[in-house]
């Protein structure tokens, strides 16, 4: 079974600073992908990034970038210079990546519910 | 190029009623997913059509849920009769590839 665990339900953080949300899963599979979706308080989920587990390199994706730590099964997110509009619920998530080439559904944490500051 | 889009956007009903949730997935998407969250708990997956088969249901909770995907395109989630503890939103999720997901709007059910 696959578990994700976010240990910040809530952060506040100053504009214009760097923001790592925290997420550790854990599987017993050696093919999975890492997910990170934000939800803004409109509540539509929107992707923001992707990391499959034998990628050698951290994704980055314009200000969103992973640091993905495999042996310590950790995925954090890092929002570099944030902005008012980077307040949201964040989740990290997580599936299988089976060589059939299909997948199962996404496990999600419970998120952490992201708040900056001007 | 519409996203996934998903209807009614919230419903209230009476324990006991039957209410049926719609979710029209991106267009050529023939992966479809129905996941769930309850307040104050984590996203919880229910279940994954491929085109229009059930790939994996091992997420819905019981046999009041019912979900049905016709032709591959659009799909269904009814709950009947629905309980108290059905009350949640309810998103829907599509992709092509085995990669990113896209989800919609949710749908907020309220059961009274």
């Amino acid at each position: 079974a696959q578990k994700i665990t976010q240990t910040q339900p809530g952060m506040f953080v100053q504009e214009k600073e760097a923001v790592t949300l925290d997420c550790t899963y854990d599987t017993s599979d050696p093919s999975y992908g890492l997910f990170w979706y934000k939800q803004p308080s409109s509540g539509e989920m929107i992707f923001l990034i992707y990391q499959g587990s034998y990628d050698q390199q951290n994704a980055t994706e314009g200000r969103y970038s992973l640091n993905f730590q495999k042996a310590r099964k950790s995925a954090n997110l890092v929002i570099s210079a944030s902005q008012l509009g980077d307040s949201a619920m964040y989740f990290c998530a997580m599936r299988d990546m089976y060589s059939g080439g299909g997948a199962d559904g996404l496990t999600f944490g419970k998120g952490t519910h992201l708040i900056i500051q001007p | 190029e519409a996203g996934v889009t998903q209807f009614p956007s919230h419903s209230v009903i009476e324990k006991g009623q039957t209410v049926t949730l719609r979710c029209d997935p991106i267009s050529g998407h023939d992966n479809l997913y129905w996941y769930r969250r309850v307040m104050g708990k984590e996203i919880k997956f229910l279940l994954h059509f491929v085109k229009e088969s059930k790939q994996d249901e091992s997420g819905m909770p019981n046999n009041r849920f019912l979900a049905e995907r016709t032709g591959g395109t659009y799909s269904t989630l009814k709950v009947q009769p629905a309980e108290l503890e059905d009350s949640g939103v309810y998103f829907c999720a599509s992709s092509q590839a085995a990669y990113e997901q896209y989800f919609g709007p949710g749908t907020r059910l309220t059961v009274t």
